[in-house]
């Protein structure tokens, strides 16, 4: 089976500019998180979803940031717009259902806002 | 708040030495604790875990004890190879909470 998919992989863009980060979960897991990795924060939880609802969105930095899971597989990180401080990378990860199952984590996209 | 505190690397080893990996932890109640490894470019994957008091976690070689009167959880292999270099993370979870991370630690091994 398929492993959580993310693209792009790597994404440079510049300050300003809007930048959509995609994930595909595990097909028939019910959960789906969105971290970011720094070198000054660590891996920090932004969002998760249930059943493509929001559930806590308490990690999100600010309005820049917004995400959206349309379907259960499929779902966005949107910043608009990018700000240098933004270069991280971005992993998703999914569940089988809830905080209390393993989570699967994506490869990641690195993402460097010059 | 949870949170969790490990040593900062790089840990520098040669094939076949021991590896310690310290973890220790704050939390209310009795979390879950988790080891996940990240190797180059690639995800985080779970390398263990220990849900209650002086269990211990397992898996590949790697050992860790869930130990709650020191409120540790470091991280042990008794002889580690080349391709156990990674980046390792120790995690904790509260009941019906989310995962909270340590910073990490980079593990390089030398043949």
């Amino acid at each position: 089976d398929a492993g959580v998919i993310q693209s792009p992989r790597h994404e440079v863009t510049e300050m300003g500019q809007e930048v959509t980060l995609r994930c595909k979960p595990i097909s028939g897991h019910n959960s789906l998180f969105w971290y970011r990795q720094t070198m000054m924060r660590g891996l920090e939880l932004l969002i998760y979803f249930n059943n493509n609802v929001p559930i806590d969105d308490s990690g999100m930095p600010e309005d820049r940031f917004s995400a959206k899971m349309p379907n259960a597989s499929f779902s966005t990180l949107k910043i608009q717009p990018s700000e240098p401080r933004d270069s991280a990378v971005y992993f998703c990860a999914s569940s089988p259902q809830g905080l209390v199952y393993e989570q699967y984590f994506g490869p990641g996209t690195r993402l460097t806002v010059t | 708040g949870n949170s969790v505190t490990q040593m900062e690397g790089p840990v520098t080893l040669s094939e076949e030495a021991f590896l310690t990996i310290n973890c220790t932890y704050t939390a209310t109640g009795y979390p879950s604790l988790f080891w996940y490894v990240q190797y180059p470019g690639e995800g985080l994957q779970l390398l263990l875990k220990a849900t209650k008091a002086d269990d211990k976690g397992s898996n590949k070689g790697f050992e860790a004890t869930y130990r709650k009167e020191t409120t540790s959880f470091h991280l042990e292999k008794g002889s580690v190879q080349v391709s156990d270099s990674a980046v390792y993370f120790c995690a904790l979870r509260g009941s019906f909470q989310k995962l909270v991370f340590g910073t990490g630690t980079r593990l390089l091994v030398s043949p």
